[in-house]
């Protein structure tokens, strides 16, 4: 079955670390998308890749990196320059980056501080 | 700048209708709606595009207005299933001077509840 999967489901971080979420689509779409939900809000862009080795910041990107080496990977890095890292994280991918296609969601990252 | 939707939230009993408005104040080409059961990702409902296009599921409806900027989500004989956060998405003609690349701003979502 085509999708998306994210990995870890529960990710757990310290002060100071760098963390690495995992999201990785067999839809073969070009663009991904990198979202951050806090609670009983909506989600807002961290990142995007309209192809590979490709990406551009979304309207929250500070305290964040991401790479697109391949085209079916996507993996989001949370740094310890971000100071309030606790949220949902949710990939997305569409088959190309325009306004005329679907967003497909992957389960999520739920990331918590220790 | 985020999309408002409302209302905020919405009770129901099963075989109710309810409206969720969404409205921006910029020019649109699309609206995306979307719901979300608690702790899960996001389903698609549909895509409304300007010219008045739709794509989505048979059993949703909802409307475009372009020169209102605003579009309008109809759940009719609501079912316990219906249950969960609403969001529409937007993507406006400022981005990248007219490029679009799917980049989607979110409103703060409606929480419909459905009671047996």
């Amino acid at each position: 079955d085509g999708g998306i999967t994210q990995s870890p489901k529960y990710l757990f971080r310290k002060e100071g670390q760098n963390v690495t979420l995992s999201c990785e689509q067999n839809l073969n779409h070009d663009a991904m998308y990198w979202y951050r939900q806090d609670p009983g809000q909506g989600l807002r862009l961290i990142y995007y890749s309209q192809i590979v080795n490709d990406f551009q910041k979304g309207d929250i990107a500070e305290g964040y990196s991401v790479s697109r080496e391949k085209k079916e990977s996507f993996p989001l890095t949370v740094t310890s320059a971000q100071k309030n890292p606790t949220a949902f994280y949710l990939c997305a991918s569409s088959r190309v980056p325009t306004y005329q296609e679907t967003q497909y969601f992957g389960p999520g990252t739920r990331l918590l501080v220790l | 700048q985020q999309p408002v939707q409302s209302p905020q939230a919405v009770i129901l009993r099963e075989g109710e209708d309810a409206v969720i408005n969404c409205s921006s104040s910029k020019a649109l080409y699309s609206v995306h709606w979307y719901r979300q059961k608690h702790g899960e990702a996001p389903v698609f409902l549909m895509i409304l595009l300007k010219g008045g296009e739709q794509k989505g599921h048979e059993k949703i409806s909802a409307s475009f207005n372009e020169k209102k900027q605003q579009s309008s989500l109809y759940l009719t004989a609501s079912q316990l299933s219906y249950s969960g956060t609403y969001f529409c998405g937007t993507e406006d003609y400022k981005n990248a001077g007219g490029t679009s690349y799917g980049k989607l701003t979110f409103g703060q979502g409606t929480i419909l509840t459905v009671h047996p």
